[in-house]
């Protein structure tokens, strides 16, 4: 089945560094992925969406220039947390359109948990 | 987008039969209704999708009345395992469409021995 690769699965770094986060779609193709962000007993908010070889849409109060996207290739989409401060702590996951047994779906990754101290 | 309406929470014992129900009361022509669940610290994982009357697969069964405004999400025989929270999502499947799929609050279930 189709699977979603996000790496690292957690990452503690200091204030004022940037750091960057992988999602791969393994064996299919995804022209879009997603990004989310969830806090502690929150539900997914959705932060963009990642478009192969475009810029990526942001979500309204989703500053792009703090959340770099980059889906350069069919396979690959990054998010970068640039000058990240404690704020900026939490779970990040991405997910990606897929199709199995016939059912369109989205495809998650395990997730980032970011601490930044 | 379908905004949707779920439980906070939901307690049950082992071996029960659960339904957690979603109120969807705009969702589109198009749009269709699916289930996720997640542990903590893990991505969503998908369970059942359905656009009406009755899906079953080898985790859940899915009911949706002809309206379409909501959906009863049924998970037989609950074990401890099946602790999570459980979300609905309302959207157009087809592939190629780039509409987004809005997460609401999710059911967090909670499986008691």
């Amino acid at each position: 089945g189709a699977v979603v690769s996000q790496h690292p699965s957690w990452v503690i770094c200091k204030s004022g560094t940037s750091v960057k986060i992988e999602c791969r779609s393994l064996d299919f193709q995804a022209t879009t992925m997603f990004w989310y962000r969830q806090f502690p007993k929150q539900s997914l908010m959705l932060m963009a969406t990642s478009n192969e070889g475009s810029k990526a849409t942001y979500e309204q109060g989703v500053e792009k220039d703090k959340f770099l996207i980059n889906h350069a290739s069919l396979t690959l989409s990054t998010l970068t947390v640039t000058s990240a401060h404690p704020e900026d702590s939490s779970f990040y996951i991405c997910s990606a359109r897929g199709r199995t047994d016939s059912i369109e779906k989205l495809f998650f990754g395990s997730g980032t948990q970011l601490s930044v101290l | 987008l379908a905004k949707t309406t779920q439980p906070i929470s939901m307690d049950s014992y082992e071996g029960q039969e659960v339904n957690i129900t979603c109120s969807h009361n705009n969702i589109a022509t198009n749009d269709y209704i699916t289930w996720y669940q997640q542990f903590p610290s893990q991505g969503p994982r998908f369970i059942i999708q359905g656009y009406k009357t009755k899906v079953t697969n080898e985790v859940a069964s899915l009911f949706i009345p002809a309206d379409r405004k909501s959906s009863t999400l049924s998970l037989p025989r609950v074990s401890l395992s099946d602790t999570a929270v459980y979300y609905c999502l309302v959207g157009d499947a087809p592939s190629g469409s780039a509409r987004q799929l809005t997460f609401g609050s999710g059911t967090q279930l909670t499986v008691l021995p």
